[in-house]
């Protein structure tokens, strides 16, 4: 089974600065997707960031962008630029390629607080 | 476009009742989700949906939960009796096929 670790409970950035969170996963599979996901308080949980694993290339969206190491099994989000509005929980997910396979299996979340 | 939409929001029960969410997802998404989210721990899958039929419920503690969707489109997810380890955030999230899941804001369930 798939696992994915986030060791950081908890992060702290002062705004405009930039921060990274950490992600780990493990899998036997060659091909699958990796997400980041931000939770707000009390608000539902949207899509950050999405990166196929046959991809080389990071994915970058805006002032988010992964480090994605295929063979670490990493898979980090960088913010750039952070404002007040990136304060959440980020949750690291994967998914496999599989086509039966659909389900999101997360980490345990990493609260972001940024300080103005 | 309206996004996935859950009900109610909050819940408050005592251990043994029952209690029944229920979710829209957004229109022409055949794929439905159910997600467990225990407070400081990532959200686990419950059960998945393709259209009216089960893909996925090998996490689903079916002595007390159930779940359907009847007619492809809502759904509704039912626990009887609960127990005070139900407490929880339940998201509800559909995708078009195998894309993107977007997710409904949640039913925050308290047992007491």
């Amino acid at each position: 089974a798939q696992t994915v670790t986030q060791s950081q409970p908890e992060m702290s950035v002062q705004e405009a600065e930039t921060v990274t969170l950490s992600c780990t996963y493990d899998t036997s599979e060659s091909d699958y997707y990796l997400f980041w996901y931000k939770q707000p308080p009390s608000r539902q949980m949207i899509l950050v960031i999405r990166q196929e694993a046959y991809k080389q290339q990071n994915a970058t969206e805006n002032r988010f962008s992964v480090n994605f190491q295929k063979a670490a099994k990493s898979f980090s989000l960088k913010i750039s630029d952070s404002q007040l509005g990136d304060a959440a929980m980020y949750f690291c997910a994967y998914r496999s390629a599989d086509t039966g396979a659909q389900k999101l299996v997360f980490g345990q979340g990493t609260r972001l607080t940024i300080n103005p | 476009e309206a996004g996935v939409a859950q009900s109610p929001r909050y819940k408050i029960i005592e251990k043994r009742q029952s209690v029944a969410f229920w979710c829209n997802p957004i229109s022409g998404h055949a794929t439905l989700y159910w997600y467990q989210q225990i407070l400081g721990q990532g959200p686990k899958l419950l059960i998945q949906f393709q259209n009216n039929g089960v893909v996925d419920d090998s996490q689903l503690p079916k002595d007390r939960f159930s779940a359907e969707r009847l007619k492809g489109v809502d759904s509704t997810l039912k626990i009887q009796p609960a127990k005070l380890e139900d407490s929880a955030v339940y998201l509800c999230a559909s995708s078009f096929g195998r894309g993107t899941q977007y997710f409904g804001p949640g039913t925050r369930l308290l047992v007491l």
